[in-house]
């Protein structure tokens, strides 16, 4: 029920570069997933949300949902100093009413 | 402007003393949420609640209580029995329970001293 890996980095890239963070599940009847953004002492952010399989494309970022390997993907492109931050995962557990379940959270950093 | 309103953002506690730290909502949402994080654990559920007058244990609740009188407030209790208190405290809250995404509040910082 817990199973949400995401490898905590930290992940260090210059300035521009194309960023991909990663998450991996378990449960193959998971269907909502989320990307949040939690800035250093700050509340978690939502950056994406995303149903089922696909793409899902906002501006510089893009999630994806591999339903086949059971694999949540986030793009970030032209990557910006102010995108360092913590990148959380999460899927909806929906036995537990709307509860979320995290991955620990993988810590960018973007270098000028 | 609507939000999550979390105080005190920082607090210290003494052992043995309990503590309340308060989470208020103006989003009308009907559930709300604590979770607490720490680092290298990312964020565990402690309780939630979807209606006044409701609400559950999540995965931590040990030396934790909560009420929920208000829709609008979730206040949140460190109890003494809480062998490990220190850490970030989240509030969050949903508009319902079916695929609606969880926004949270900027966080309280506890330390026991």
């Amino acid at each position: 029920q817990k199973e949400v890996e995401q490898d905590p980095g930290p992940l260090s890239v210059p300035e521009g570069a194309i960023v991909s963070l990663n998450c991996t599940y378990s449960n193959s009847a998971f269907q909502y997933f989320m990307w949040y953004r939690q800035y250093s002492r700050k509340g978690p952010e939502l950056l994406m949300y995303t149903y089922s399989s696909g793409n899902k494309e906002d501006g510089r970022f893009t999630a994806q949902v591999d339903k086949s390997s059971k694999y949540i993907s986030l793009f970030i492109r032209d990557s910006q100093p102010s995108d360092s931050a913590t990148y959380l995962c999460a899927r909806l557990d929906r036995g537990s009413q709307g509860n979320l379940i995290f991955g620990k959270g993988t810590k960018l950093s973007v270098k000028p | 402007d609507g939000g999550i309103t979390q105080s005190p953002k920082y607090l210290f506690r003494k052992e043995g003393q309990n503590v309340t730290l308060s989470c208020e909502q103006n989003l009308n949402h009907d559930a709300m949420y604590w979770y607490r994080q720490d680092p290298g654990q990312g964020l565990r559920l402690i309780y939630y609640s979807q209606i006044v007058n409701d609400f559950q244990k999540g995965d931590i609740a040990e030396g934790y209580s909560v009420s929920r009188e208000k829709k609008e407030s979730f206040p949140l209790t460190v109890t003494s029995a809480q062998k490990n208190p220190t850490a970030f405290y989240l509030c969050a809250s949903t508009p319902g329970s079916s695929g609606n995404t969880i926004y949270f509040g900027e966080g309280s910082w506890l330390t026991v001293v």
